[in-house]
């Protein structure tokens, strides 16, 4: 599976957008890009998931480069609640196992 | 959404005592379900992935003889960790793949927290 580069750590305000990058430059043509994010003490959240298109559902957009080598999540309103570990991961269909990186501890402040 | 039960959430055993986690999917039927232990503040490490009616496949280095994996029916898989040791103090999280959905998540349990004394 390709690896993944996330920023260790990241601040936002409560009520703007949160971007989080991922880095994934050795992604292959089947490979899809997943964000999961973990709430201390708590077992990972499914956010969302993509292959080339941009997508969106009511917890986040994915805005997907179009050479497909990094990929942005979107909170489009941060709020307290979304202090959380953020795990960009790629794997292809049919996976058997969810490898997961170190993340990015995303911060969101009053 | 689909929604993974782990329980118990949290326990405490002496030195030398085995402990069973289960998990299950309420809603979906899995045929595969992953386990995790995650220490603090690193990063989740898979364990091994458990399907159903078959032996678990480990990942190196996990120890198949202390940590044993049972995945009787399409909607449990217990993990027991045998003769426990404080090193085995950790966060143990299960996940399990649905296998009629098209969209290939994973759905995770909340996760037990594990304290040998």
């Amino acid at each position: 599976d390709a690896k993944t580069t996330q920023p260790p750590s990241m601040d936002c305000a409560e009520g703007r957008a949160a971007n989080l990058p991922c880095n994934h430059s050795t992604i292959s043509g089947n490979e899809y890009v997943y964000w999961y994010r973990q709430i201390h003490s708590q077992g990972p959240q499914y956010i969302i998931h993509g292959l080339k298109n941009n997508e969106t559902n009511e917890m986040a957009s994915l805005i997907i480069t179009e050479d497909r080598k990094s990929s942005t999540l979107i909170l489009p309103h941060a709020t307290l609640r979304d202090t959380a570990v953020y795990y960009c991961i790629v794997r292809s269909t049919g996976f058997q196992k969810l490898v997961f990186g170190t993340g990015t501890r995303l911060l969101v402040s009053p | 959404g689909a929604v993974v039960s782990q329980h118990p959430s949290r326990v405490i055993c002496k030195s030398g005592t085995s402990v069973k986690i289960e998990c299950r999917s309420l809603d979906f039927q899995a045929t595969t379900m992953f386990w995790y232990r995650q220490f603090p503040k690193q990063s989740l490490m898979l364990m091994a992935t458990s399907n159903e009616g078959s032996k678990a496949t480990y990942e190196q280095g996990v120890e198949k003889d202390k940590f044993l994996i049972n995945h009787a029916s399409l909607t449990l898989s217990t993990l027991t960790v045998t003769s426990a040791h404080p090193e085995d103090s950790s966060f143990y999280i299960c996940s399990a793949r649905d296998r009629m959905g098209t969209n290939e998540k994973l759905f995770f349990g909340s996760g037990t927290q594990l304290s040998v004394l």
